[in-house]
């Protein structure tokens, strides 16, 4: 069964840090560009980043440029999300999912696969 | 950044009922659509993509139709199971957004 499975969510203050990781199985990981996206409380959904295949190429949402860096490690199926200097408006339940080629336009991307999310709240 | 509209915010139907959702898009994104169907503490899953192509393993009761700025999702009878929150994205360019969700609910 394709599953992805968020960890690492929690509770802190702003200006703090924070690792989420997504533990990946019944697939070949390392074939797939993988993204992180939030939804914040009553808001919408919003992707976040995302990188390929190699870890070679990374993106981000603007406003978490500089303060967040997607990362992933074939060997252990993993996709990891750093996040420094988080504010309140990181607050959000945070998923990772899967891209594949036949969901994509040029530019961007629909996701075939997403796991149940972790929760982050930024508060003191 | 391209918006997307739902409408409406908020949908009461009763099983069998056929219902259908909007989703425009502030400016013209080809056919570059997606309908996604989220319940509390459960992963979203993708329904359609491409404006029209049905995911596999999704019931046929979902369709999609449109094309440019303006799309719909169709439950065309509805089943206990589709008491959900439905979001459309687009992906003709980056970032791909999403709208605010349509919360479908029992009548």
């Amino acid at each position: 069964e394709v599953q992805l499975v968020e960890s690492g969510g929690g509770l802190v203050q702003p200006g703090g840090s924070l690792r989420l990781s997504c533990a990946a199985s019944g697939f070949t990981f390392s074939d797939y560009w993988m993204n992180w996206l939030r939804q914040a409380p009553g808001k919408g959904l919003e992707w976040v980043a995302n990188i390929k295949e190699d870890g070679s190429d990374k993106y981000y949402l603007n406003s978490v440029k500089g303060r967040f860096t997607i990362s992933r490690d074939n060997a252990k199926n993993s996709l990891y999300l750093q996040m420094n200097s988080l504010r309140a408006e990181d607050t959000a339940v945070y998923y990772c999912a899967r891209t594949a080629s036949e969901y994509c336009s040029t530019a961007s991307c629909c996701h075939s696969v997403w796991g149940k999310g972790t929760t982050v709240t930024v508060s003191s | 950044d391209i918006q997307m509209t739902q409408s409406p915010s908020t949908l009461s139907a009763s099983v069998g009922d056929r219902v259908s959702i909007t989703c425009r898009a502030s400016q013209s994104i080809s056919s570059w659509l997606a309908w996604y169907q989220k319940k509390p503490g459960k992963a979203p899953k993708l329904l359609i993509y491409k404006a029209s192509s049905l995911e596999s393993g999704v019931p046929s009761r979902f369709s999609g139709s449109g094309s440019g700025t303006e799309f719909t999702l169709t439950i065309s009878s509805l089943q206990p199971d589709d008491f959900a929150t439905y979001y459309c994205q687009q992906y003709n360019s980056s970032p791909g957004t999403f709208g605010q969700g349509t919360k479908v609910e029992i009548k």
